[in-house]
């Protein structure tokens, strides 16, 4: 079965801190990979996506996400963050072949002032 | 498009009664998924529909719980009796495979508190 996994649960940074959080997935076949961002109190907004090209993604806010195949694996990355990044980051994906995506069980990422 | 429209935002009830949260998709999408996010259990895909039918509702929690989609602007996830257990937020969200690529469009979500 697909399976997705984020390493962090939780995540503190300071203020212009480069921030990295990993997503694995287990699937062996093609793939869309997504990242959501929920702000506090908000719903689930997308980030970015990749569904195929070049496997380096930016998404809104200054954010970018590479896909390595090899690895399975869509880590998003900031190179500096800023304290209205906090939130919780969802990693998704579906197979190209199935509707259904399947979520990892979130981040949540603190920026301190 | 408006986004996908939730109703209501927040609720409050009491065990045991009948709870019905109600979502709108946006326009054209064919796909419609509730999802019910916890701070123990995070986000959970309750079911989804496809064309207004039923694809997989393996996520519903028991009897409790039930779905309906009778036209394709509009659903229903119903639970009778509610629990306190019950309470959660609830998200609605819409997708369309040759409009959003897959991409889910999320409601503002139902808040429920059960008392």
């Amino acid at each position: 079965a697909q399976s997705v996994s984020q390493h962090n649960h939780h995540v503190i940074l300071s203020e212009a801190a480069s921030l990295e959080l990993g997503c694995n997935y287990s699937y062996g076949g093609t793939v869309n990979l997504f990242w959501y961002v929920q702000y506090p109190g908000q719903h689930l907004q997308l980030l970015l996506k990749y569904f195929s090209g070049d496997p380096l993604v930016k998404g809104i806010k200054g954010f970018e996400a590479e896909f390595i195949k090899s690895k399975f694996s869509f880590n998003l990355r900031k190179p500096s963050v800023q304290w209205s990044d906090t939130a919780e980051y969802f990693c998704a994906v579906n197979a190209r072949s199935n509707y259904q995506l399947i979520w990892g069980a979130g981040t949540k990422l603190i920026i301190k002032p | 498009d408006a986004g996908v429209i939730q109703s209501p935002r927040h609720e409050v009830t009491e065990m045991g009664q009948e709870v019905t949260l109600r979502c709108k998709p946006i326009s054209g999408h064919d796909y419609l998924f509730w999802y019910r996010q916890t701070m123990m259990r995070g986000l959970e895909l309750l079911i989804y529909f496809n064309n207004n039918v039923p694809i997989d509702d393996s996520g519903m929690p028991e009897d409790r719980f039930s779905a309906k989609m009778p036209n394709a602007s509009f659903s229903t996830l119903k639970i009778q009796p509610s629990e306190p257990r019950d309470s959660a937020v609830y998200f609605c969200a819409s997708s369309s495979l040759d409009l959003a690529k897959n991409i889910q469009y999320f409601g503002a979500g139902t808040r429920l508190s059960v008392l």
